[in-house]
């Protein structure tokens, strides 16, 4: 079975500041991806970044950074000077490579001052 | 990445009624799945669409409440079943990619019973 974490209900950053939402999960699949999505207050689901469990690098796309720690289990998510359209509930999701379904977490909501 | 459209992006129906919700995507896909996501929480898988065949449906969902059909590769309708207000939700299509690993989402249907 696979388990997501998210332990922040809600988070508040300074526009232009750098801001860490984290993410912990728990699976026995040998091969894993790890991904982030933002949902904004229109709904949709975005796709942020992707990581692989067997990645030497950490996953960058452009303002956003997964910061990995395979050992640790954890998988948070960096955004890079924040922006007030970067203000919307993120969700941390897994899925085993040889498994069809996701699992996601309970989600952020980050809310970026002026 | 897969480009996803949903219909209809919103609606207000009365309970007992049913509404059949349309995805279609810009390619072929190797899996669709169906979520509901409640207002203020995760997303809950309620079935994978299956290319011919009966869904799988998660535990809790069931064939007569949500019925699903996938077609062909690139098409899915999943209808809601004698609504009650318990169905609002935002139900979202998503699908992973032949050859890819990212799962991608659809924008969603609101939907509202009163």
């Amino acid at each position: 079975a696979q388990k997501i974490t998210q332990t922040q209900p809600g988070m508040f950053v300074q526009e232009k500041e750098a801001v860490t939402l984290d993410c912990t999960y728990d699976t026995s699949d040998p091969s894993y991806g790890l991904f982030w999505y933002k949902q904004p207050s229109s709904g949709e689901m975005i796709f942020l970044i992707y990581q692989g469990s067997y990645d030497q690098q950490n996953a960058t796309e452009g303002r956003y950074s997964l910061n990995f720690q395979k050992a640790r289990k954890s998988a948070n998510l960096v955004i890079s000077a924040s922006q007030l359209g970067d203000s919307a509930m993120y969700f941390c999701a897994m899925r085993g490579y040889n498994a069809g379904k996701s699992t996601f977490g309970d989600g952020t909501t980050l809310t970026v001052k002026p | 990445s897969a480009v996803i459209s949903q219909k209809p992006s919103r609606d207000i129906c009365q309970r007992g009624t049913s509404l059949t919700i349309q995805c279609q995507v810009d390619s072929q896909v190797t899996m669709m799945f169906w979520y509901r996501q409640q207002p203020g929480q995760s997303l809950t898988l309620i079935a994978t669409a299956n290319q011919g065949s009966e869904a799988t449906y998660e535990s809790g969902f069931v064939i007569d409440k949500f019925p699903i059909s996938r077609p062909n590769l690139t098409f899915s309708t999943l209808t809601v079943s004698n609504m009650s207000p318990e169905d609002s939700s935002i139900y979202l299509c998503s699908v992973v990619s032949r050859g890819l690993y990212e799962q991608y989402f659809g924008p969603g249907t609101r939907l509202t019973v009163t």
